[in-house]
């Protein structure tokens, strides 16, 4: 059975600073990690997505990536402003046979960046 | 839409009455999803659709959760005679052309048992 786990549980850091949050997976056998950030109260907005073939994506201040064989993912965020403040989840998508297609979702860190 | 709308935004029931809860997919959308949200951050899948069939439905509680998607119709998903673990927030997602697509996901329903 896959286990997500994310490492800090939760994170204070001053605005402006890089920071990195890391996600760990028992079963290398995925299709694609999704990372995702939740506001308190609101849905999940999905953040960027790694296929299992690729290292690494970015998109703007944030850039992820993948060690499959380590079962292990970082987000990096650079430069970390107030609105970065939200619990950061990251979700993994088993290999696609048959009708698999849930994902099993990490512990979640909960961010917080102070002014 | 260009969003996945969940509807009502919160439902409180009694114990024992029964929940609907309904989602609307991203227009040309072929996946939809629905996870069940106990603590914080405790995620459970529940169901997949691939349009009006169900895909994947491996962690359905089958005793009184039932789900559908029609056409032309928001997805629902029905919980018959809510118990009080049943308190949790429903979210639906949807993704475009493969299960294993980015899943977009709605706001939630925050569902109340009492």
């Amino acid at each position: 059975k896959q286990e997500v786990t994310q490492i800090p549980a939760a994170l204070s850091v001053p605005e402006g600073e890089n920071l990195v949050l890391n996600c760990s997976f028992t079963d290398s056998a995925i299709y694609n990690l999704q990372w995702f950030r939740q506001d308190p109260g609101k849905g999940l907005t999905s953040l960027l997505l790694i296929q299992s073939s690729q290292r690494e994506q970015t998109s703007g201040r944030l850039n992820a990536s993948l060690d499959k064989s380590s079962g292990r993912s970082t987000l990096y965020i650079a430069a970390s402003q107030p609105g970065d403040s939200a619990t950061y989840l990251c979700a993994v998508s088993p290999t696609a046979t048959g009708t698999a297609s849930k994902l099993t979702f990490g512990t979640g860190t909960r961010l917080q960046v102070t002014l | 839409g260009e969003e996945v709308a969940q509807t009502p935004k919160h439902l409180v029931r009694g114990e024992g009455q029964k929940a609907k809860l309904y989602c609307a997919p991203i227009k040309g959308h072929s996946y939809v999803f629905w996870y069940q949200q106990v603590l914080k951050n405790e995620f459970k899948f529940l169901i997949s659709f691939q349009n009006e069939n169900v895909f994947d439905e491996t962690g359905m509680p089958k005793e009184r959760f039932s789900a559908k998607c029609l056409p032309n119709s928001p997805c629902s998903l029905e919980i018959q005679a809510t118990k009080l673990e049943d308190s949790a927030v429903y979210f639906c997602a949807s993704s475009q052309f493969l299960p294993t697509d980015t899943q977009y996901f709605g706001p939630g329903t925050r569902l109340t048992v009492l």
